[in-house]
């Protein structure tokens, strides 16, 4: 069974650019979730998604946004890139999104590392 | 909303040894506390988490105890070994939104040939 795939896992921009991240959740799971992980900041939520709406948005300006597809694929971009922004991004998926109900566990991909120069 | 209080920050101990990380949290309705292991350069695993229900939970050289009086989770890692030394995160689901995690800062825990 394929993990979680995140698409590019490196990149390098410029100020004032914008990127899309691309993720490929497990097989039948349908929530995914993004993390920004930097060193001072540990693991910060941005977005949760099921079923092509977002449930949860994490405490980010709106030029962070993202959106999902009806194969349960995400994409986040952010816009007006900020040195700031530099920092790993990581997709997590699991099959519902109630983490607290059954099996349910957040699976994360090898993130995209994001240079803003 | 929720905040993870995890100590320490880092660790460092003697192969063979006991580790212990503990986290705290605020939002009494939580139920549910995963442990994830980051290795350098790698993401995050998820090593153990427990649900409200139980108070303990083992699987191998790994345990994760809750206490949901004092709101506070710890890992415990016996007779570590070298490949043991990574980044561990504690997290929590923040209070009526399960589909959030709220992490830890982590602890970077070294083991020492």
């Amino acid at each position: 069974k394929a993990g979680v795939t995140q698409t590019p896992r490196y990149l390098i921009k410029t100020r004032g650019q914008q990127v899309t991240l691309s993720c490929s959740p497990i097989s039948g799971h349908r929530s995914v979730s993004w993390y920004q992980q930097t060193p001072g900041q540990g693991l910060q939520f941005l977005f949760e998604y099921f079923s092509e709406t977002q449930r949860n948005k994490g405490n980010f300006p709106g030029r962070f946004s993202g959106r999902q597809f009806s194969n349960s694929r995400s994409e986040m971009n952010v816009s007006t890139l900020e040195l700031g922004d530099s920092a790993l991004y990581l997709c997590a998926s699991s099959s519902t999104g109630l983490l607290d109900s059954g099996a349910n566990v957040l699976t994360f991909g090898a993130g995209s590392r994001l240079t803003v120069l | 909303g929720e905040n993870v209080e995890q100590h320490p920050s880092t660790l460092s101990v003697q192969e063979g040894d006991s580790a212990v990380i503990k986290c705290t949290y605020s939002d009494s309705a939580s139920n549910y506390f995963p442990w994830y292991k980051q290795e350098l350069g790698k993401r995050p695993q998820l090593i153990i988490d427990i649900r409200s229900n139980v108070g303990e939970k083992k699987d191998q050289r790994i345990a994760v105890t809750l206490n949901k009086t004092a709101k506070h989770f710890s890992l415990h890692i016996t007779e570590t070994q070298p490949e043991d030394s990574a980044v561990y995160f504690c997290a929590a689901p923040k209070r009526g939104s399960n589909y959030k995690l709220t992490f830890g800062k982590g602890t970077l825990l070294t083991v020492n040939p």
